[in-house]
């Protein structure tokens, strides 16, 4: 399997513009996470879902903010409007449920740079 | 609120120096508990992981960590560090609502 995929690597875009970060699980996990990482916050989960459907969103910080999982191998992180203080690398994981434990496995990440 | 702490922001170390990088985490229930390491420019990677069994962890590179219930921690150690070892180290804990709380991270600079 080729693990966690996700694009673009690189977005560099200016204040105002809509972001979609794009990620595709590896293929048979049931569990798709969105995290952001910065300098100042360190790892924050955005949201989860599960077989497709959210589950946890807390972590989405505003309206601004919106993911979607239309099948069981694509997702979407989107951000409309894009703010400068939303520059930070987004890594997306999947899992699989199983008894006993699992692990996450991540993608290479996504830096967003918001000028 | 759950939350997992790292107790070292930034260690400096020699090569064959030995490591150890401190983790508590506060969760009363049963959890499955991870190191991740972040080389530099790269993706987090799993180092090790503890589901069950045997409280001391082998991992990947000559990681190991030690899972002590009652202190409520998962410390990572190596014996002998190497220059390769840079790299930013994430205790991660996972709880039974499947929701994976990171620590901070504690960068790890080796000097040759």
């Amino acid at each position: 399997d080729a693990g966690v995929i996700q694009s673009p690597r690189h977005e560099v875009t200016e204040m105002g513009q809509e972001v979609t970060l794009r990620c595709k699980p590896i293929s048979g996990h049931d569990y798709l996470f969105w995290y952001r990482q910065t300098m100042m916050r360190g790892l924050e989960l955005l949201i989860y879902f599960n077989n497709n459907v959210p589950i946890d969103d807390s972590g989405m910080p505003e309206d601004r903010f919106s993911a979607k999982m239309p099948n069981a191998s694509f997702s979407t992180l989107k951000i409309q409007p894009s703010e400068p203080r939303d520059s930070a690398v987004y890594f997306c994981a999947s899992s699989l449920r199983r008894t006993g434990g699992n692990e996450q496995f991540f993608g290479p990440g996504t830096r967003l740079t918001v000028l | 609120a759950q939350s997992v702490s790292q107790h070292n922001h930034h260690v400096i170390l020699s090569e064959a120096a030995s490591l150890e990088l401190g983790c508590n985490y506060s969760y009363g229930g049963t959890v499955n508990l991870f190191w991740y390491v972040q080389y530099p420019g790269q993706h987090l990677q799993l180092l090790l992981k503890y589901f069950s069994g045997d409280p001391l962890v082998k991992g990947i590179k000559g990681f190991e960590a030690e899972f002590i219930k009652s202190k409520f921690s998962f410390n990572l150690r190596k014996p002998s560090v190497q220059w390769s070892d840079t790299a930013e180290y994430f205790c991660a804990v996972l709880t039974g609502a499947n929701n994976l709380f990171f620590g901070t991270g504690t960068r790890l600079t080796v000097i040759p």
